[in-house]
């Protein structure tokens, strides 16, 4: 069975500061990686991640894939109140098909105090 | 361009009742997926559709199912609703794929199960 372990299950920090958000997963037929940013009810997404070594950015916001040691990094720098919000990683099993399915972890909560 | 829809957005149902739940895609979305999101077991998924047919499916039991209609306007299915069905379904769309195209989450339907 796939799975998929976030760590930390929370993190409390002050705006500016730096964090590093840890996903770790095992699957089957490893298709891609995904992180979304959930604030109240809907995630939304934030990045797809493929190959290993490839870094993703968006603004203060990127993402390194690890193929070999099974796992991904989501790190925001000059952290915002903005960002508060429970972070989900998910990996996509190809599960030998052309379409995948979704395995998500538990979720890092964030608080970014003022 | 409207959002994912998800109706009703709350419910409240007892033990041995069904409920069905609908989920409208962002038009032109030919993929809708399901999940379920608990404080215990976070995200998980549920099914995906596309064309009418069920693409993939989680690990649930049988008394979950789905449907899509020819619109792709999507409905989910519990019966004989158990306690720990209580939970937020998420209903997600995306282009053609859940995984490799964007999702798009609708504010999902809060059901409770008294």
């Amino acid at each position: 069975e796939d799975k998929v372990v976030q760590s930390p299950l929370s993190l409390v920090v002050h705006e500016g500061d730096t964090v590093t958000l840890n996903c770790s997963y095992e699957v089957t037929n490893f298709r891609s990686l995904l992180w979304y940013k959930q604030e109240k009810k809907a995630p939304t997404f934030l990045f797809m991640l493929t190959s290993s070594g490839i870094e993703k950015k968006s603004g203060r916001l990127s993402s390194i894939l690890d193929k070999k040691e099974l796992f991904s990094i989501l790190n925001i720098t000059a952290t915002q109140t903005g960002d508060s919000a429970v972070y989900l990683c998910a990996v996509e099993d190809a599960g030998g098909t052309s379409y995948g399915k979704l395995t998500f972890g538990q979720g890092t909560i964030l608080t970014v105090h003022p | 361009k409207a959002g994912v829809t998800q109706t009703p957005r709350y419910l409240i149902k007892t033990r041995g009742q069904q409920v069905t739940l609908s989920c409208s895609p962002i038009s032109g979305h030919r993929s809708v997926s399901w999940y379920q999101q608990t404080p215990g077991q976070g995200l998980q998924f549920l099914f995906e559709y596309f064309s009418e047919t069920q693409r993939n499916k989680g690990n649930f039991p049988g008394r979950f199912s789905g449907r899509q209609f020819s619109n792709s306007r999507s409905e989910m299915n519990v019966s004989t609703l158990e306690l720990g069905d209580s939970a937020l379904y998420l209903c997600a769309s995306s282009l053609e794929q859940a995984s490799t195209d964007t999702q798009y989450f609708g504010p999902g339907t809060r059901l409770t199960v008294l």
